[in-house]
């Protein structure tokens, strides 16, 4: 993911509607990639990952794109609750070359009741 | 339900003050990491150990040191506190050594240094 400067980037969605965050990640060789969701307070808790050798990923409201031609991640949640209003970002992993994970700066949610 | 806890959500120290920050983990993982996080920057790696006694650098080590004397817990020292250093501390411990799993984090230490 790539630093976005001091001012998190804010998504602001209505009750019920589907959010769409997207990652711009910086390492060609990463072939692993994690969303975690940050509530005010708490730490960051795992969403969904996906491997390189998949480009959608599903889960429960949640589905995780990957476009490795031009390097973009997208997590889409679907009919936004208020309980997902919280800090989305994402983390890429490259298994070979060593050990580096690499954290986006993240995108804020914010949902309207 | 799994977990990793830190022992303190908030700490006001004092410049030149030496900090611990501890981390316990029920997983019985081996991998263990100490991140700082501060607004617009990302996560950003201090320390990790990957086996009791074991330590490597992160990205941003310097001002800091580590201690893994038993596998459940990873201490972060901050030998001389400075304000430079005031954040919100991420512990997180993971089953793999190069994070094919994903982490699982505490609820992190806001640490404010005056």
């Amino acid at each position: 993911g790539e630093s976005v400067g001091l001012h998190l980037p804010t998504l602001s969605v209505q009750e019920g509607d589907n959010s769409i965050i997207n990652c711009a990640y910086s390492n060609s060789a990463s072939d692993y990639f994690i969303w975690y969701k940050q509530e005010s307070g708490k730490g960051p808790q795992f969403i969904i990952d996906i491997r390189s050798n998949m480009d959608k990923r599903q889960g429960q409201r949640v589905t995780v794109l990957l476009n490795k031609t031009v390097k973009h991640l997208s997590l889409q949640i679907a009919a936004t609750q208020p309980g997902d209003s919280a800090v989305y970002f994402c983390a890429e992993n490259a298994q070979t070359g060593g050990f580096k994970t690499i954290f986006g700066a993240g995108t804020r949610l914010f949902v309207k009741a | 339900d799994v977990k990793v806890t830190q022992s303190s959500r908030y700490l006001v120290k004092r410049t030149g003050e030496k900090v611990f920050l501890e981390c316990v983990q029920d997983m019985d993982h081996e991998n263990m990491f100490w991140y700082r996080q501060d607004p617009g920057l990302g996560l950003r790696l201090i320390y990790f150990s990957y086996d009791v006694k074991m330590k490597e650098k992160g990205d941003i080590p310097e001002g800091y040191s580590v201690s893994r004397e038993k596998k459940e817990r990873f201490s972060l020292i901050l030998e001389s506190a400075s304000t430079n250093q005031t954040s919100m501390y991420l512990c997180a411990s993971s089953l793999s050594r190069v994070g094919s799993y994903g982490y699982t984090f505490g609820s992190g230490t806001r640490l404010t240094v005056v």
